[in-house]
């Protein structure tokens, strides 16, 4: 059965403090990893897709990798509006658009 | 360029009701997918169309339905309501059909009550 497990399930870190989140999956043919960001009462943000094991993507403080077996998104030098719900998502192969979600990191960054 | 759209985005229910939830995807996106957001299962994959046709179907019983009309908008109904039916209902809006990215709307509210 496809698979996703996010940990850990909350994080509190300083503002500045770096860290790492982790996304471990099972599933049957990988079409691709996805994270979202999302705060409370709203949609999912969408932040990166991975496709490959070694792949890496960034954008600002995050950065996204892929092995395949599992994903991490590392925050460098966090600020206080990085908090927020961190969720992982995977796309199998023969499964059309269908989303595989984690139960999800509550990051919350003290000033 | 315009986000996903869903109306309404507050709805208060009582036990037994039906409800229509409508989606709007971002414009040139033709498929679209459904998913239900609680506290304790977090995010359910409900359906997914592409073309006016249900590509997929997620684990839920046949109260919840939903269609696709020839401008790629979308409308999900639940029937008879019960109240674990209270969720956030997310609308996903994305180009194809595989390895592109999804784009969330806001979400519905439904409360059941």
């Amino acid at each position: 059965e496809d698979q996703v497990t996010q940990s850990p399930e909350a994080l509190r870190l300083q503002e500045g403090e770096s860290s790492s989140l982790n996304c471990s999956y099972t599933v049957s043919g990988l079409r691709g990893l996805f994270w979202y960001r999302q705060d409370p009462g709203k949609g999912p943000e969408f932040l990166f897709t991975l496709y490959s094991a070694g792949e890496e993507k960034e954008k600002e403080r995050l950065k996204a990798t892929l092995t395949k077996k599992e994903s991490f998104l590392h925050i460098t030098a966090p600020k206080p509006e990085d908090s927020a719900t961190y969720l992982c998502a995977v796309q199998a192969n023969n499964q059309g658009g269908k989303l595989i979600f984690g139960q999800g990191t509550e990051l919350s960054v003290k000033p | 360029k315009a986000g996903v759209t869903q109306t309404p985005r507050y709805l208060i229910k009582t036990r037994g009701q039906q409800v229509t939830l409508s989606c709007s995807p971002i414009s040139g996106h033709r498929s679209v997918s459904w998913y239900q957001q609680t506290p304790g299962q977090g995010l359910q994959f409900l359906f997914e169309y592409f073309s006016e046709t249900q590509r997929n179907k997620g684990n839920f019983p046949g109260r919840f339905s939903g269609r696709q009309f020839s401008n790629s908008r979308s409308e999900m109904n639940v029937s008879t309501l019960e109240l674990g039916d209270s969720a956030l209902y997310l609308c996903a809006s994305q180009r194809g059909t595989t390895g592109n990215e999804q784009f969330f709307g806001p979400g519905t509210r439904l409360t059941v009550l």
